[in-house]
């Protein structure tokens, strides 16, 4: 099974502030199948970036995602208010589980 | 703009089987798209659980197999998510989801879940 980490745990900053979150997998992950999703409290999440890179529909252009391999990094350019949050990764492909990292927190500094 | 709605009971006892359907509107659930159920236990993470694609297309999570089954029912436009022997365990918030694929050669394989149903708390008592 593909275990997924994320790092920070817990990011505190200030709203302007650039964001980058780490995902990082226990074994070579293919891209097309590496996404991002926010959750914020008594919301489902929303999917942010699909194949590691793309943003989904809507999403708005300071989300960014980058990286091949077993490292995956998402970046928030300047944070708004509105993306304080809860951020988890996902892995998918041929070979069951899926599975989701265990989350970075964003939270205010 | 598709949307995803689940529904079924919010309680259920320990040893009974947890069943609960998703509707889907604003597109076919034919249409070549995946779909999947995830659960998130309170305060804790996501656990994706199971996929399909129409017809019987299916992926399911190892840990969780043998007690799972999901279905599609096209007339209906809706799939559905059964979970046999329920423990406390199972207590979670169940979404249902959308999931793109990619194309492997003349495969697809599923992707990315988006968009998500708004999600229904199950809790497993007595």
């Amino acid at each position: 099974d593909t275990v997924l980490t994320q790092s920070p745990g817990t990011l505190s900053l200030s709203p302007g502030d650039r964001a980058t979150l780490s995902c990082r997998a226990s074994q070579s992950v293919r891209s097309n199948y590496l996404a991002w999703y926010q959750q914020k409290p008594g919301q489902a999440p929303r999917l942010l970036i699909y194949g590691a890179s793309s943003r989904a529909t809507g999403i708005p252009d300071r989300f960014s995602g980058s990286g091949s391999g077993t490292d995956f990094t998402l970046t928030i350019s300047r944070l708004e208010p509105e993306d304080f949050a809860v951020y988890y990764c996902q892995h998918s492909g041929s070979s069951p589980p899926f599975t989701f990292g265990p989350g970075t927190k964003v939270d205010i500094k | 703009q598709v949307q995803l709605q689940e529904s079924g009971p919010g309680l259920v006892k320990p040893s009974e089987t947890l069943s609960l359907t998703c509707a889907v509107s604003g597109s076919s659930i034919s249409d070549g798209y995946f779909w999947g159920w995830i659960r998130q236990p309170p305060g804790e993470g996501l656990e994706w659980i199971a996929t399909i694609h129409h017809p019987e297309i299916t992926y399911y999570n190892p840990s969780l197999k043998s007690r799972v089954t999901i279905s599609i029912d096209t007339s209906k436009n809706r799939f559905s998510l059964r979970l046999s022997s329920v423990t406390a365990a199972d207590t979670a918030v169940y979404y249902c989801a959308r999931q793109g694929g990619f194309k492997e050669t003349t495969t697809w394989y599923p992707s990315w879940f988006g968009p998500w149903g708004q999600g229904t708390l199950v809790t497993v008592s007595s």
